[in-house]
């Protein structure tokens, strides 16, 4: 079946550093996009999303990045801190059913 | 604005046991998801409402959950007679509408251990 998964399991970074997080996804019929963020004992929170029709959208120290060409998402996190420590994960939908698919996340570290 | 609400946060029960979950979505939004996650794992899709109606119930384990949301605003879900794998976070979440775009918000999940 379908599905989104992610190329590093685990991610390092010291305090300060821009964060890169990827995402390959298999269903080219996708049109959404979302990243979330989610902390221990936490339910997922929205980080942010893009369209199909977009390849970049900024938010408030966050990037995400669309390449539809070869299926991928990514999500830049600019002067990385201790906060930003979490599990991340990049999910899909299609217009014709409003399903999210999520894959199985990235463990971002932030080392101080 | 309040959040999605959820409860019991934790419950451990015995396998063969019943267990239900309850959940109280945004304000005002039509569209209610229940979602397991296992540990280690992302989030899957059991069931998705739309009001009081089921969208999608593909990946609900008939047999043995089910999930009710008679008024349209808060859901139960239930799992009866439990099993060891399903032990997992229960996250309850809700979207204003079925467009894609609408952002989906969650609860912080009710907590199942199966032993």
């Amino acid at each position: 079946g379908e599905s989104v998964g992610l190329h590093l399991p685990t991610l390092s970074v010291q305090e300060g550093d821009n964060s890169i997080i990827n995402c390959a996804y298999s269903n080219s019929a996708s049109d959404y996009f979302i990243w979330y963020k989610q902390e221990s004992g936490k339910g997922p929170q929205f980080i942010i999303d893009i369209r199909s029709n977009m390849d970049k959208r900024q938010g408030q120290r966050v990037t995400v990045l669309l390449n539809k060409t070869v299926k991928h998402l990514s999500l830049q996190i600019a002067a990385t801190q201790p906060g930003d420590s979490a599990v991340y994960f990049c999910a899909e939908s299609m217009s014709s059913n409003y399903k999210l698919t999520f894959g199985k996340g990235t463990l971002l570290t932030v080392n101080p | 604005e309040a959040g999605v609400a959820q409860s019991p946060r934790y419950k451990i029960i015995e396998k063969r046991q019943s267990v239900a979950f309850w959940c109280n979505p945004i304000s005002g939004h039509a569209t209610l998801y229940w979602y397991q996650q296992i540990l280690g794992q992302g989030p899957k899709l059991l069931i998705q409402f739309q009001n009081n109606g089921v969208v999608d119930d593909s990946q609900l384990p008939k047999d043995r959950f089910s999930a009710e949301r008679l008024k349209g605003v808060d859901s139960t879900l239930k799992i009866q007679p439990a099993k060891l794998e399903d032990s997992a976070v229960y996250l309850c979440a809700s979207s204003s509408g079925l467009s894609s775009g609408n952002t989906i918000y969650f609860g912080e999940g009710s907590w199942l251990t199966v032993v």
